[in-house]
């Protein structure tokens, strides 16, 4: 699975949009972006995938660079209980092989 | 989505006992399930695998005869943490997909937070 690196932590205003990047240089053809989140003391959850067009979903949208070098998930009306670890994962599309997590984003939504 | 549920959500034991922690998916069947294990304020790392049937694939430097897994059906398996000691307090979180959807998301447990006194 392709290396990425995220800031470490973030901050965001309550009601704001909150842009986390991820950059992921040595991603291959066929390798998706997935981005998770961990909120204190729970398992992580899934919050979308892509490959390389952009991707909208309930919870949040992805954007991925055209060269898909790099790519932000935005949480486009961050809420107190969005304050997570947020985890950017590149690897092929398969349920077969675990996850690897970096050390993420520590998002803290600020009211 | 789907639902893996893991139980204990926390558990606390003597030094020298053994603990067994669930793992099931509740709605879906899955030949693989991932343990990892997590320690304040670090990530996730990844313990074994557990194959339905067959014998676990641990990562190295996780033991397996002091870490059992068995995966007996389709929806369980368990990580028994045998002659557990203080160091083996941890948060312990499972995972699973849904057996033969190519293309999808990992599910996880709650995890089991593992004080050992």
């Amino acid at each position: 699975d392709a290396k990425t690196t995220q800031p470490p932590s973030m901050d965001c205003a309550e009601g704001r949009a909150a842009n986390l990047p991820c950059n992921h240089s040595t991603i291959s053809g066929n390798e998706y972006v997935y981005w998770y989140r961990q909120i204190h003391s729970q398992g992580p959850q899934y919050i979308i995938h892509g490959l390389k067009n952009n991707e909208t979903n309930e919870m949040a949208s992805l954007i991925i660079t055209e060269d898909r070098k790099s790519s932000t998930l935005i949480l486009p009306h961050a809420t107190l209980r969005d304050t997570a670890v947020y985890y950017c994962i590149v690897r092929v599309e398969t349920g077969r092989r675990a996850l690897t997590f970096g050390s993420g984003t520590r998002l803290q939504v600020q009211p | 989505g789907a639902v893996v549920s893991q139980h204990p959500s926390w558990v606390i034991c003597k030094s020298g006992t053994s603990v067994k922690i669930e793992c099931r998916s509740l709605d879906f069947q899955a030949t693989t399930m991932f343990w990892y294990r997590q320690f304040p304020k670090q990530s996730l790392m990844l313990m074994a695998t557990s194959n339905e049937g067959s014998k676990a694939t641990y990562e190295q430097g996780v033991e397996k005869d002091k870490f059992l897994i068995n995966h007996a059906s389709l929806t369980l398996s368990t990580l028994t943490v045998t002659s557990a000691h203080p160091e083996d307090s941890s948060f312990y979180i499972c995972s699973a997909s849904p057996q033969g959807r190519i293309g999808t998301e990992a599910f996880f447990g709650q995890g089991t937070r593992l004080t050992v006194v």
